[in-house]
């Protein structure tokens, strides 16, 4: 079946730092979508990218899906505290022609420190 | 309601009890998922409601897990005689679409920590 890899399993920075998780999938994806889930919460949508290349940014976040639809990655500028959290790239796995089935990574465990 | 609401938080069960897991979507939301997340892992998908059509259950480990949704609103996912590895947060998440990765993310509940000793 579809798998989905994440890498690093875990990022310490200090405050101010830079951040980056990258997410390989073994099948090419419809689209990939980002979720952030903090210490003792759920997974909390945050973008869906659907166009090889594509690029989007939430203020100090920056999504990218690779020209491939295969790989993508999420850069965080100058962490802060409140960037605290596993954050999990999935992609939808086709499945009788629909693609409902969400295949998560194992995230990537942010911590930073002030 | 304002958000995908499960009951109860957390669960404690003895080995060989039953357990039921309860799911309030978000109103009028037509597809419901349940998934197992395990400590330090990503969720897992179980299965899968489009209204009250269990369309995929393709996740489920084993025939002591069974999940419902009568009336397309409400699910609930049973475990019987539950076992140890069967500890893990269980997590419900709806979408207002058919499919619900399309154009619309997931929502998902704060989940259910079950401990199973």
């Amino acid at each position: 079946g579809q798998q989905v890899m994440q890498i690093p399993q875990y990022q310490h920075v200090q405050e101010g730092e830079d951040f980056t998780t990258y997410c390989n999938s073994s099948t090419t994806l419809s689209n990939i979508q980002w979720y952030k889930q903090r210490p003792g919460g759920h997974p909390v949508f945050l973008i869906q990218l659907v166009k090889s290349g594509e690029v989007k940014k939430q203020k100090r976040l920056t999504f990218q899906f690779g020209e491939a639809k295969k790989n993508s990655s999420l850069h965080i500028t100058a962490t802060q505290t409140t960037d605290v959290g596993t954050y999990f790239c999935a992609g939808p796995e086709r499945s009788g022609g629909s693609n409902y089935k969400l295949t998560f990574g194992k995230g990537t465990l942010l911590t930073v420190n002030p | 309601g304002a958000g995908v609401s499960q009951s109860p938080r957390y669960k404690v069960a003895k080995r060989g009890q039953d357990v039921a897991l309860r799911c309030d979507p978000i109103s009028g939301h037509v597809s419901l998922f349940w998934y197992q997340q395990a400590l330090g892992q990503g969720p897992e998908f179980l299965t899968y409601f489009q209204n009250e059509a269990q369309l995929d259950k393709s996740g489920l480990p084993s025939d002591r897990f069974f999940a419902e949704r009568p009336e397309g609103s409400v699910s609930t996912l049973k475990i019987q005689r539950t076992q140890q590895e069967d500890s893990a947060v269980y997590l419900c998440a709806s979408s207002r679409i058919k499919g619900g990765v399309g154009n619309s993310p997931l929502h998902f509940g704060n989940g259910t920590r079950l401990t199973v000793t």
